[in-house]
Formats: C-alpha cells, sequence, structure tokens
C-alpha cells in the first residue's frame, strides 16, 4: 500500500542542524510532487517546503527560507529536507506530503517530531 | 498570501447529529479547496478535493460545497470516528499553500 515514512527527527539546540528522510513505497514516487507541511504543539498546518517531480522547481516558506533545503532521490524513493539554522519556533512534528498534482495532498507520512531547545 | 479563515473554532455535537464547518479565502480560490480531517495523534487525512469531490474511500456522510471565498463541509450524521479536527487549504495561489486554523468536532 502507499507510505511516506519520515525519519531523523529529535532534539537539537538551537542553531543545530537535523536531516528529515522521507521513504516512499507503494506508488511512483517520481509521479508526484512533494512537500513538506509541518505542525506545531497543538497548532495548526503550516506549509514549509515544495520540490517538484523532476527537482527543478522548489519553493519555500518566508519562514524558513535560506535556512532549509529540500531534496529528493527518485532513483531512492526518497525525500529530504536539510534543516540548518534551527529556531525555537521551528519545533514541531514535519509531515512528509505527496501531491500528485502538485495542489492538495492525498499522501501524508506518519510525522516525525523534531524539538528545538537549550 | 491568501488567508483561510474557519469557523466555529469548536462545534459540540450529539453523536448521529449534522454538523456544518465553514472555511472563507481572502480572495476567490473558484473550487481549488481541500478538506483533511486529523484525529489525534495522527496524520491528516484527505476528504474532499475541488471543493466537494470526495476523496477515495470516504463515506458519502462527508459533503462539500461553495465556490469563490464561502465553503462548507457538512456531515450528515457524525458517528464516533468522526470526531476529529479538520482544516481546509486553497492551492489556487501557491506558493505558499495556505490552511485554515481547523475546526474541533467534539462530542456534546
Amino acid at each position: 500500500q502507499v507510505q511516506l515514512a519520515e525519519s531523523g527527527g529529535g532534539l537539537v539546540k538551537p542553531g543545530g542542524s537535523l536531516r528529515l528522510s522521507c521513504a516512499a513505497s507503494g506508488f511512483t514516487f517520481s509521479d508526484y510532487y512533494m512537500s513538506w507541511i509541518r505542525q506545531a504543539p497543538g497548532k495548526g498546518l503550516e506549509w514549509v517546503s515544495y520540490i517538484s517531480r523532476s527537482g527543478d522547481t522548489i519553493y519555500y516558506a518566508d519562514s524558513v527560507k535560506g535556512r532549509f533545503t529540500i531534496s529528493r532521490d527518485n532513483a531512492k524513493n526518497s525525500l529530504y529536507l536539510q534543516m540548518d539554522s534551527l529556531r525555537a519556533d521551528d519545533t514541531a512534528v514535519y509531515y512528509c506530503a505527496g501531491a500528485p498534482d502538485g495542489d492538495f495532498v492525498d499522501n501524508w507520512g506518519q510525522g516525525t517530531l523534531v524539538t528545538v531547545s537549550s | 498570501e491568501i488567508v483561510m479563515t474557519q469557523s466555529p473554532a469548536t462545534l459540540s455535537v450529539s453523536p448521529g447529529e449534522g454538523a456544518t464547518l465553514s472555511c472563507r479565502a481572502s480572495q476567490s480560490i473558484s473550487t481549488n479547496l481541500a478538506w483533511y480531517q486529523q484525529k489525534a495523534g495522527q496524520a491528516p487525512r484527505l476528504l474532499i478535493y475541488g471543493a466537494f469531490t470526495r476523496a477515495t474511500g470516504i463515506p458519502a456522510r462527508f459533503s462539500g460545497s461553495g465556490s469563490g471565498t464561502e465553503f462548507t463541509l457538512t456531515i450528515s450524521s457524525l458517528q464516533s470516528e468522526d470526531f476529529a479536527v479538520y482544516y481546509c487549504q486553497q492551492y489556487i495561489y501557491w506558493p505558499p499553500w495556505t490552511f485554515g486554523q481547523g475546526t474541533k468536532v467534539e462530542i456534546k
């Protein structure tokens, strides 16, 4: 069945770095536009970053621009998010999200928790 | 950036009753709207896209309507598994994709 599985979350100090991974299975990964969407504790959903099917188009939310880098490896069916200069307000569950046409999300991972704290 | 506003923040409903959730866009988004359901401790799940098209496997008691700036998600007869938080999302003017702040449907 269709599955997205995130990994790489954890506790990191302010200013530190973390790399999230998302492994896809059960569907043709290269057919999907992919995003990272996060949810701070007790809060709503916030789109973070988007990458096109081939990886040639990338967008970031203003809140993470210049600090986060999204990438994908279609040969490995994997999506990544390199997070640098982390701040306390980056604390959230990060979801890997797949959109067949680049608009609404029809595949979500289970999420991985990132906690930024000293 | 398009701002999505959901109301009410919390809706208290008895099982078997109906529920109506609202979502308003700060400018017209035609029917480029999706609804998601999120249960506690779980990832969101797609319910509706294109404002009124149910996603695969979504029961018929969920229905979406609206266009332009005003949208509604209706749950005709709430089951125990429907108590959750519901989010709307616009996908016409992006980036950024923007979500509403959510409506929590709780047991009355």
